[in-house]
């Protein structure tokens, strides 16, 4: 079964840092590229992040640019998101995605997520 | 940026009622659309890909259709388990979702 698992998440004072981690299993996790997709309290999606499989390439939403760094350990089959600088509109559930080509490369699956909430 | 705006933002209709969604592009995305499902305390599900092309598994009272600017999904006879928010994204140009509708029960 294909599975994402997100960690990390929690409270952190407006200015300070946290790591995300989102495990993968069921699949051959180096060979997809991955999202990381954040959701405010009762609003709607934001893309924040992308990856290419070999980790070589990312992009992200202007919103996080220069903040946020997504990188892969793809021996460990796992994602992580550095999250720098935080600000108040940085509190989200943040959710993983898989690019899955099986579908033309759109979001599928998605983690659970995992809340970061910024606040002092 | 590419803007997708959703109507209605909520729909209040009866199990058995026929749902239609619909999404607006402020400019084309060609097929470039997809379709998500997201229930409460839930992550969203990919329902419909490249504008009308049905997920295996996804029940087939889902459809999309539309290219270009416009695009509708419809459900063709609601389900108990279908009363959630249904998000629409692009990917023609980098990444953007709608802002959902939310089908309730009436």
């Amino acid at each position: 079964e294909v599975q994402l698992v997100e960690s990390g998440g929690g409270l952190v004072q407006p200015g300070g840092s946290l790591r995300l981690s989102c495990a993968a299993s069921g699949f051959t996790f180096s060979s997809y590229w991955m999202h990381w997709v954040r959701q405010a309290p009762g609003k709607g999606l934001e893309w924040v992040s992308r990856i290419n499989s070999d980790g070589s390439d990312t992009s992200y939403a202007d919103s996080v640019k220069g903040r946020f760094t997504f990188s892969r350990d793809n021996a460990k089959n796992t994602l992580y998101l550095q999250m720098n600088s935080l600000r108040a509109e940085d509190t989200a559930v943040y959710y993983c995605a898989r690019q899955n080509w099986n579908y033309n490369n759109w979001f599928d699956p998605w983690g659970q997520g995992t809340l970061v909430t910024v606040s002092s | 940026e590419i803007v997708l705006t959703q109507s209605p933002a909520t729909l209040s209709l009866s199990p058995g009622e026929r749902a239609t969604l619909s999404c607006r592009a402020s400019q084309s995305v060609t097929n470039y659309l997809a379709w998500y499902q997201q229930k409460p305390g839930q992550a969203p599900r990919l329902l419909i890909y490249d504008a009308s092309n049905r997920v295996t598994g996804i029940p087939a009272r889902f459809s999309g259709s539309g290219s270009g600017t416009d695009f509708t999904l419809t459900i063709s006879s609601l389900e108990p388990e279908d009363f959630a928010v249904y998000y629409c994204q692009q990917r023609y140009n980098w990444l953007t979702f709608g802002g959902g509708t939310k089908v309730e029960i009436k």
